[in-house]
């Protein structure tokens, strides 16, 4: 069965202390890994689109990287603002399947 | 430009209630998508269409869920004899392809009562 964990399930930092969240898949034939930022009370913000292992994206404190079984989302010198839950979600191929498998998230906390 | 968006924001229904739900995508955006978030939970798929075309409802959790998309823009999501365990956040997504990355609207927060 496809599936998609998320580690940890909630993790608090304090302002400039980098860490890392993992997200394995046991997906077969993965068309995309994508990362989002969730706040409360809002719809999911895409942050990373990742498609073959070895590949890297980066923006501002955030840079995620895969492989063939997980990925990671590495924070560099978090601040407050960064605090939301951060989701991960593959799309596989599989004819006209088009739908996003969903981790169950991480909750970051990021204190000042 | 703009976003994707949904109205209404918020929905309260009682038990056995019909309710519709409905979501504008990005102009242009061939695909659009629906999912149901619980809380603490992440979001889990009901149906995907392009254009006009609903080309998987698999995750439709019962009969009483519908989605139309009849022009190939606007999309509802209707359900019919709402229960206490369909309240949930309903949230849209649209794509310009459905390979592409899915873009969310703020969603709909449902409390069936």
């Amino acid at each position: 069965e496809d599936q998609v964990t998320q580690s940890p399930e909630a993790l608090r930092l304090q302002e400039g202390e980098s860490s890392s969240l993992n997200c394995s898949y046991t997906v077969s034939g993965l068309r995309g890994l994508f990362w989002y930022r969730q706040d409360p009370g809002k719809g999911p913000e895409f942050l990373f689109t990742l498609y073959s292992a070895g590949e890297e994206k980066e923006k501002e404190r955030l840079k995620a990287t895969l492989t063939k079984k997980e990925s990671f989302l590495h924070i560099t010198a978090p601040k407050p603002e960064d605090s939301a839950t951060y989701l991960c979600a593959v799309q596989f191929n599989a004819g006209n399947n088009r739908k996003l498998i969903w981790g169950l998230g991480t909750s970051l906390a990021v204190n000042p | 430009g703009a976003g994707v968006s949904q109205s209404p924001r918020y929905k309260v229904a009682k038990r056995g209630q019909d309710v519709a739900l409905r979501c504008d995508p990005i102009s242009g955006h061939v695909s659009l998508f629906w999912y149901q978030q619980a809380l603490g939970q992440g979001p889990e798929f009901l149906t995907y269409f392009q254009n006009e075309a609903q080309l998987d409802k698999s995750g439709l959790p019962s009969d009483r869920f519908f989605a139309e998309r009849p022009e190939g823009s606007v999309s509802t999501l209707k359900i019919q004899r709402t229960q206490q365990e369909d309240s949930a956040v309903y949230l849209c997504a649209s794509s310009f392809t459905g390979d592409e990355t899915q873009y969310f609207g703020p969603g709909t927060r449902l409390l069936v009562l």
